[in-house]
């Protein structure tokens, strides 16, 4: 069974702190894509990877950055977590660049910035 | 600027009866449609998609509606099922564009 894991299900954070966040796919995707799902807005994309060491901005990528530094592998940073972080974020993978084919998410990270 | 919309953000339905979830997109260059289900504490999970070419779609008893024209689709649930309770996000891209989702519209199935 295809599978998007992500680490921490629930984090609770100081506001200030650098806040990493994990996700590992073992579907041999070369799209990777990091979401944050807010209640009246719904899913909005922060940033995506095409390939290892590549990234781009999505709609969102003001106040987080991203690492590929393996295929199975993306990481989204907060380089220095506020309380307007404060979301869900998901994580899914993808065989093609734009989810034409859909996503497989996982189970998402509950962040909480104090 | 919204691209995709939903603009019930919850819908109630008795069970067995059906559960109609209505999305509406601006961008005439997408060209496929998606539809996704997500329970509490889970990840959104793919349901049923559509290409610009298609007006239907069907799977068990789940249809997915394209109005080219009205830029609008619809995902149909029939019969419901208290199982079905779930938020529904519709998304949208091509033309260059990655997927749009829409807010997303919480569906309550009663026994």
């Amino acid at each position: 069974d295809v599978k998007v894991t992500q680490s921490s299900r629930y984090l609770v954070k100081r506001t200030g702190e650098k806040v990493f966040l994990e996700c590992v796919q073992d579907m041999d995707h070369e799209n990777m894509f990091w979401y944050r799902q807010d209640p009246g807005l719904g899913l909005r994309l922060i940033y995506f990877s095409y390939d290892v060491k590549m990234k781009e901005k999505g709609d969102i990528p003001e106040g987080y950055s991203v690492s590929r530094e393996k295929k199975e592998r993306f990481s989204l940073i907060l380089e220095s977590a506020s309380t307007n972080q404060t979301s869900m974020y998901l994580c899914a993978s993808s065989s093609t660049g734009t989810g034409k084919d859909g996503y497989t998410f996982g189970s998402g990270t509950r962040l909480t910035v104090v | 600027d919204q691209q995709v919309k939903q603009n019930s953000p919850s819908l109630s339905v008795q069970e067995g009866r059906i559960s109609i979830l209505n999305c509406d997109y601006t961008n005439s260059m997408f060209d496929y449609f998606l539809w996704y289900k997500k329970y509490p504490a889970e990840g959104p999970t793919f349901l049923i998609s559509i290409s610009s070419i298609k007006d239907k779609n069907e799977d068990g008893r789940f249809t997915v509606f394209l109005n080219k024209s009205a830029k609008h689709l619809s995902l149909h649930i029939v019969p419901s099922q208290p199982g079905d309770s779930a938020v529904y996000f519709c998304g949208s891209g091509g033309g260059g564009f990655k997927t749009i989702f829409g807010a997303g519209t919480r569906l309550f199935v009663k026994a």
